[in-house]
């Protein structure tokens, strides 16, 4: 079956770091992003991985293990308005990028 | 560019009755896809579609019915609603292309919907 694992609270406070930790099994693999989600508003993206390694981009940066099944969402520098959901996903298949399996989500609280 | 747009934002249903959640994109975008978004679940496909005229069926398609007669619309369908489908959907967007940028999901607003 398929199967994405993430916390599903972490609370940090401003300033500090936060990494977010994702963990998947799912029937095929070509891609994982990262996606926040203010409350009762949208999901917007933040990033995306398809090759193992660091994707850096500003304060946020995103890290990719194929062989392992793993990922983690690193915010640094946290601001106040970083608290939201961070939805990881998992894209299965080349011929549907759209269609992605999406964790629970991690809730993060940035305190001051 | 108005991206993904859904209306209505809220709705209530009674059991048994009928609506249909629209969406609509104005940046050309072949595909087109409805999740539905619960409390610890994360967000679940409903349905998806690849271009005009073609549709697919996604993890949770049961009591949903969809079309795609125009690239920019693709309205979700309630044939009989029940209160297991009170959720809040979102609908979604993305282009063509190789590169991770064509493959990003542009999502709506989102409709929350309580079937009583």
């Amino acid at each position: 079956g398929q199967n994405i694992d993430q916390p599903t609270e972490m609370t940090a406070t401003e300033g500090a770091i936060v990494q977010i930790n994702c963990t998947y099994q799912t029937s095929g693999f070509n891609g994982l992003f990262w996606y926040q989600q203010h409350a009762g508003e949208a999901p917007t993206f933040l990033s995306y991985n398809v090759l193992d390694g660091l994707e850096e981009k500003g304060r946020f940066s995103s890290f990719l293990s194929r062989s392992k099944g793993y990922s983690y969402l690193l915010l640094k520098e946290l601001q106040m308005k970083d608290s939201a959901s961070y939805l990881c996903a998992v894209t299965p298949s080349t011929d549907s990028w759209g269609k992605l399996q999406f964790g629970a989500g991690t809730q993060v609280v940035v305190t001051p | 560019n108005a991206g993904v747009t859904q209306t209505p934002k809220f709705q209530v249903l009674k059991t048994g009755q009928s609506m249909t959640l629209q969406c609509a994109q104005d940046m050309n975008h072949e595909y087109m896809s409805w999740y539905r978004q619960d409390p610890g679940m994360g967000l679940r496909l409903i349905h998806y579609s690849v271009g005009a005229g073609i549709t697919d069926q996604g993890e949770v398609p049961n009591g949903y019915n969809v079309s795609r007669s125009t690239t920019e619309d693709f309205p979700l369908r309630l044939l009989s609603a029940a209160p297991s489908q009170t959720s809040v959907y979102f609908c979604a967007s993305h282009g063509s292309g190789t590169g991770s940028g064509a493959n990003v999901l542009t999502f709506g607003a989102g409709s929350r919907l309580t079937v009583l």
